[in-house]
């Protein structure tokens, strides 16, 4: 029961940089999303997929690129990494709201944790 | 004003209070409300969700809502060390199938020993 999986964990990049980082998920989510989590700013979202062959920009998207790959895998790329691209990024999937049982929510990755130099 | 707000703290509650979080948002149209906890260096994780006005209760959580005051919040009885995290509110709105999930920027909650 894997869930959520988000490679790599840590990375270094020089400014200039490019780098993709990867997600898989395996509970069969349509929808699939992007995070960054900086100090004080709290979890803002970068790209997100509702469903498979589609994305769409979500709060924060300058500098980023997005690639839903199939309906496992949501990828994530920079192409010019900028030192202000320095955070945490998480990878997240979930479910439409299921207003049967009203079960919902976002399983979230491990993490990666980018510095850019 | 934000869409998501909450106290950033931190908050710091004696071990066996009961601690209190509190969320506002902005959007009258959301549809329903998350609690996740953090731990340091680690993933969000859910422990709540509410989506009717009143109380809901898990074991030690209690989410409260009220959607007419745009207001949720968490209470946490018998605080333990072990509830020491940011816990961060997440409000749900769906347009036109997609789903948008807005974070506020979280509350640090230290359970004093």
């Amino acid at each position: 029961n894997a869930g959520v999986t988000q490679t790599p964990k840590f990375q270094v990049l020089k400014t200039g940089q490019s780098m993709t980082l990867q997600c898989a998920q395996d509970m069969n989510h349509n929808s699939m999303y992007w995070y960054r989590q900086d100090p004080g700013m709290g979890l803002r979202l970068i790209y997100y997929s509702a469903s498979e062959g589609t994305t769409d920009k979500g709060e924060v998207p300058n500098g980023y690129n997005v690639s839903r790959l199939n309906k496992r895998e949501f990828s994530l790329r920079l192409e010019s990494a900028a030192p202000s691209q320095t955070s945490v990024y998480f990878c997240a999937s979930s479910e439409l709201l299921n207003w049967d049982t009203r079960a919902g929510g976002y399983t979230f990755g491990s993490g990666t944790r980018l510095t850019v130099v | 004003q934000k869409e998501v707000e909450q106290n950033s703290g931190p908050l710091s509650v004696p071990e066996g209070a009961i601690a209190s979080l509190n969320c506002t948002y902005s959007d009258r149209g959301s549809q329903s409300f998350f609690w996740y906890r953090q731990y340091s260096g680690k993933s969000p994780e859910l422990i709540m969700f509410i989506y009717s006005n009143g109380d809901k209760e898990d074991g030690r959580f209690t989410a409260q809502l009220n959607k007419a005051s745009q207001y949720v919040s968490l209470l946490i009885r018998d605080s333990q060390p072990s509830d020491s995290a940011t816990y961060l509110c997440a409000v749900h709105t769906t347009n036109f199938g997609n789903e948008k999930l807005t974070f506020g920027t979280g509350t640090r909650l230290t359970i004093i020993p």
